[in-house]
């Protein structure tokens, strides 16, 4: 089946590298994706990667994938108060309804 | 800021009772998925409509329904609310069906809760 796995918390001091775990199981993922989803908000894609990439860097985000392990991570390089918010592993494949599958959440909490 | 709109913001409901609520897609977007995020948990697909047609669905019953207007407005209807119903319920438009990784663009939400 098609499950998307991810640890519940981070916390982090500020400036430091923030980096959240993802494991999905649907090895036909072709796509996966990064989303933020603050206080009361709706969802806020961050980035996304395709499933024959190894690693994708936008600015202060870092995305590896290890398509063996069905492994991803985001890496958020010097973390401020503001990246304090939920963030969501995702995939989704061409032959699957176009419906994305979302983990729970990382809960991404910045110390001072 | 995404151009995806939704209404109401917060709704409560009873047992029983049917709900419609309401997105507003970006101006040339043709498809809209549902998302049900009951709390502490990611969102899980509902269904999706590409041209006013059902194109997708997930595991959610019947009582679940929805339409899309050429106006690129689009309803989730929810008949005989049952308590789990109580979530936040995510619109998402995109400019076309079957490109998965194609931008899709989340509403800021519905709050629904079902006493």
């Amino acid at each position: 089946g098609e499950d998307v796995e991810q640890s519940l918390f981070l916390s982090v001091r500020e400036g430091d590298s923030s980096v959240i775990n993802c494991t999905y199981t649907d090895s036909s993922s072709t796509y996966l994706y990064w989303y933020k989803q603050e206080p009361g908000a709706g969802l806020q894609l961050l980035t996304y990667i395709f499933s024959n990439m190894d690693m994708k860097q936008d600015q202060r985000l870092t995305v590896l994938l290890n398509k063996k392990d069905k492994h991803l991570s985001l890496r958020i390089a010097d973390t401020q108060t503001g990246d304090s918010a939920i963030y969501f592993c995702a995939e989704s494949t061409l032959n699957r309804d176009d419906k994305i599958i979302f983990g729970k959440g990382t809960r991404l909490h910045i110390l001072p | 800021e995404t151009g995806v709109t939704q209404s109401p913001t917060h709704l409560i409901k009873t047992r029983g009772q049917q709900v419609t609520l309401r997105c507003s897609s970006q101006s040339g977007h043709n498809t809209v998925s549902w998302y049900q995020q009951a709390l502490g948990q990611g969102p899980q697909f509902i269904f999706q409509y590409y041209r006013e047609e059902e194109n997708g669905r997930g595991n959610f019953p019947p009582r679940f329904s929805g339409l899309q207007f050429p106006n690129y407005s689009s309803e989730l209807n929810v008949n005989a609310l049952e308590l789990d119903d109580s979530a936040l319920y995510l619109c998402a438009s995109s400019r076309s069906s079957g490109g998965a990784g194609e931008t899709q663009y989340f509403g800021p939400g519905t709050r629904l809760l079902v006493l």
